[in-house]
């Protein structure tokens, strides 16, 4: 049973630390997104990479926010210095895009729920 | 401007009933796709369907169907004998044109479905 995994599921820290998120993709998927979910703001793209390239990483604060995939079976965001706003859910999703196809059925983990106090 | 408006914060249903979500959306592009997602109260996020935007068809998944009106730019989700386990957020979202695959989520509708 293929899955996103998501790792840890929930962390609670101090303004200022670092925080580190992971995710392991499907395996086969060339397209990882990470979003972030608020009750203020909802479900928000923070970046998307394709064959561990990243494609759009407009929606990520560059202050404070970076994202990478060091391979193809684990994708990570970080976050440095934490502040008490970035606190929220923060979902993986991988897909499949191949070719022209537009069909892009999007599998989700099970999310970070994040708590920067 | 909203991408996607789902203008229902919140539904009830009786079980057994059959409901329909409202989701319109705003593109100018001529390739698109359709998702509906549902999140339960354990914060999954769960693919439902999906409707690309050259259907023909209106696409349908089990007890779930998408109602697609593509000149009123609208894509309900149909529900079907609603079950007490479909109490849950619902998300309906659009993947814009053929090289950008990240989604746009509208706000969501909490549905709960009464015994």
């Amino acid at each position: 049973d293929a899955r996103v995994t998501q790792t840890p599921r929930h962390k609670v820290t101090e303004m200022g630390q670092e925080v580190t998120m992971r995710c392991q993709p499907i395996l086969g998927h060339n397209t990882v997104f990470w979003y972030r979910q608020t009750m203020m703001q909802g479900l928000e793209l923070l970046a998307y990479f394709r064959n561990r390239a990243p494609l759009d990483d407009s929606g990520m604060p560059k202050d404070r926010f970076s994202a990478e995939m060091p391979d193809a079976t684990l994708a990570t965001l970080k976050i440095q210095p934490s502040e008490p706003r970035d606190s929220a859910v923060y979902f993986c999703a991988s897909g499949l895009v191949l070719g022209g196809s537009s069909y892009n059925e999007q599998f989700f983990g099970p999310g970070t729920r994040l708590t920067v106090l | 401007a909203q991408k996607i408006t789902q203008t229902q914060p919140g539904m009830f249903v009786q079980e057994k009933e059959a409901v329909t979500l409202d989701c319109t959306y705003d593109t100018s592009d001529q390739s698109y796709g359709l998702f509906w997602y549902k999140q339960p109260s354990s914060g999954e996020m769960i693919f439902l369907i999906y409707q690309g935007s050259y259907d023909e068809q209106n696409a349908t998944e089990g007890r779930y169907s998408l109602n697609f009106q593509k000149a009123r730019k609208s894509a309900n989700l149909v529900i079907s004998a609603s079950q007490l386990g479909d109490s849950a957020m619902y998300f309906c979202a659009m993947r814009e044109g053929a090289g950008r695959r990240a989604l746009t989520f509208g706000s969501g509708t909490r549905l709960q479905v009464q015994p």
